[in-house]
C-alpha cells in the first residue's frame, strides 16, 4: 500500500493570510502529483496535475510546487478568503494508473 | 458528456441486504476507482480497475465485490450490508494525468 501524507491535518487562519499544507508520497514508480479541492457535500474537483521534479503550477491565488526526488509537494495559497474554506486533498499515481489519496487538510478561513 | 454519473445518489438498507452501485463514465478512460469517504479518514481505495476486464483491491475491500462489466461501467457490490459501511461512496474515472470523480452515494446502513 502505498502511503501518502499530508500534513497539517486542518488549519484555521484569518482573511487575508498566505498559508501553505503539504503532501509527501513515495519517490519510487511516480508518474503524477495531484491536488483537488473538495467542498462539503460536492465531489473532489481537480486543481492541478504536475509531472515533473521542479513543476510549479498556479491558479489565481493558489500555487504548487512539485519535488519528485524527496517525494513531496507544496500547495500555498495567498491571501486566503472565507470561499478557500475546504478540505484540500492530493493524490499520487504511479505509471500503472492507480491513484492514492491523502487524507487531506481541512482548511477554515475566518472573516 | 456527463463525465461520471453514479446511481443511487442516496440509500438506506438494513444489515444484511445486498445492493450494488452503479457508475459509468463517458471519457473512454482506462482506469476506474471506488473509494468510500468518512469523516476525519479522507477518501479510501476500495477497489480499482486499470483497464476493462481486470479489478484490483485497494486500502478496504473486505466486504464489496466489483465488476469492470465493458469500459464505460464500474459497480461496486455489498453482499451483505453492515453498519461500518455507511459512508459516501465515489466512483471516479482516470487517464493517466486527469481524473475525474462522480457526484457520490451516500449509505446508510441501520
Amino acid at each position: 500500500i502505498l502511503n501518502v501524507e499530508q500534513s497539517p491535518q486542518s488549519l484555521h487562519v484569518q482573511e487575508g493570510d498566505s498559508t501553505n499544507f503539504t503532501c509527501s508520497f513515495p519517490s519510487s514508480n511516480f508518474y503524477a502529483l495531484h491536488w483537488y479541492r473538495w467542498e462539503t457535500a460536492k465531489s473532489p474537483e481537480a486543481l492541478f496535475v504536475m509531472t515533473l521534479n521542479g513543476d510549479e503550477k498556479k491558479k489565481g491565488r493558489i500555487s504548487a510546487t512539485l519535488n519528485t526526488k524527496e517525494g513531496y509537494s507544496y500547495l500555498y495559497i495567498k491571501g486566503s478568503q472565507p470561499e478557500d474554506s475546504a478540505t484540500y486533498l492530493c493524490a499520487f499515481s504511479t505509471n500503472a494508473g492507480k491513484s492514492t489519496f491523502g487524507d487531506g487538510t481541512t482548511l477554515t478561513v475566518k472573516p | 458528456n456527463a463525465g461520471v454519473t453514479q446511481t443511487p445518489k442516496f440509500q438506506v438498507l438494513k444489515t444484511g441486504q445486498s445492493m450494488t452501485l452503479q457508475c459509468a463514465q463517458d471519457m473512454n478512460h482506462n482506469s476506474m476507482y471506488w473509494y468510500r469517504q468518512d469523516p476525519g479518514m479522507g477518501l479510501r481505495l476500495i477497489y480499482y480497475s486499470a483497464s476493462e476486464g481486470t479489478t484490483d483491491k485497494g486500502e478496504v475491500p473486505n466486504g464489496y465485490n466489483v465488476s469492470r462489466l465493458n469500459k464505460r461501467e464500474f459497480s461496486l457490490r455489498l453482499e451483505s450490508a453492515a453498519p461500518s459501511q455507511t459512508s459516501v461512496y465515489f466512483c471516479a474515472s482516470s487517464e493517466m494525468s486527469r481524473t475525474v470523480f462522480g457526484p457520490g452515494t451516500r449509505l446508510t446502513v441501520t
